[in-house]
């Protein structure tokens, strides 16, 4: 059974561009989070998709926005960057709120 | 104050020594996760909970609703025990539920 694959795993990008990430959930998982880890900071939680609609939304600027296909893919992207923005993106399949996660391995994103 | 509070949130133990990890949430919950978190980065999810404990190998899990706590416990801990675990609490308010996250306590066992 394939597990959270995120795409891709390593990325640097230059300040003002734009990126995209991209999550596959496990086959049968509705649910997908997004989350960046910075050092010191812990995961933060960016936002979270149920059945192609975000049920919940961090406390990220509107440069972060995210969506959900119907086949449970999930898309995020990050605009105009920022040197800050620099971290590990994970992305966590679930089958739904009452169930446990998933977590991809991430994507490493460098922002110089 | 975050709202899930880890503690403590650095720990190094001896090889074999039983190991405690805290969590106190300030919310209403209907569920608290426990994860594992290796350096490099995978997360693995240990146990979901709503009541009670649950035991898997050498770790035990614990929660008390009442009092809005849980515990992480290790016996005979081992060197590849060193990781960061991380509580995370679904809020039971509204509709949306949101998953709150600690910031973990990192674990170094030394053998």
């Amino acid at each position: 059974k394939a597990g959270v694959t995120q795409t891709p795993r390593y990325l640097i990008k230059t300040r003002g561009q734009q990126v995209t990430l991209s999550c596959s959930p496990i086959s049968g998982h509705r649910s997908v989070s997004w989350y960046q880890q910075t050092p010191g900071q812990g995961l933060q939680f960016l936002f979270e998709y149920f059945s192609e609609t975000q049920r919940n939304k961090g406390n990220f600027p509107g440069r972060f926005s995210g969506r959900q296909f119907s086949n449970s893919r999930s898309e995020m992207n990050v605009s105009t960057l920022e040197l800050g923005d620099s971290a590990l993106y994970l992305c966590a399949s679930s089958k739904g709120p009452s169930y446990g996660y998933t977590f991809g391995s991430g994507t490493r994103l460098t922002v110089v | 104050k975050n709202e899930v509070e880890q503690s403590p949130q650095n720990l190094t133990a001896q090889e074999g020594e039983f190991i405690t990890i805290n969590c106190s949430y300030s919310v209403g919950i209907s569920a608290l996760h426990w994860l594992q978190q290796h350096p490099g980065g995978g997360i693995v999810s240990l146990f979901m909970l709503s009541s009670g404990k649950k035991k898997h190998g050498r770790l035990i899990a614990t929660i008390n609703i009442q009092e809005k706590h849980s515990s992480l416990h290790i016996t005979a801990s081992h060197p590849r025990d060193s990781a960061v675990y991380i509580c995370a609490v679904r809020d039971n308010a509204g509709n949306n539920r949101k998953l709150i996250w600690g910031l973990g306590t990192s674990l170094a066992v030394n053998p």
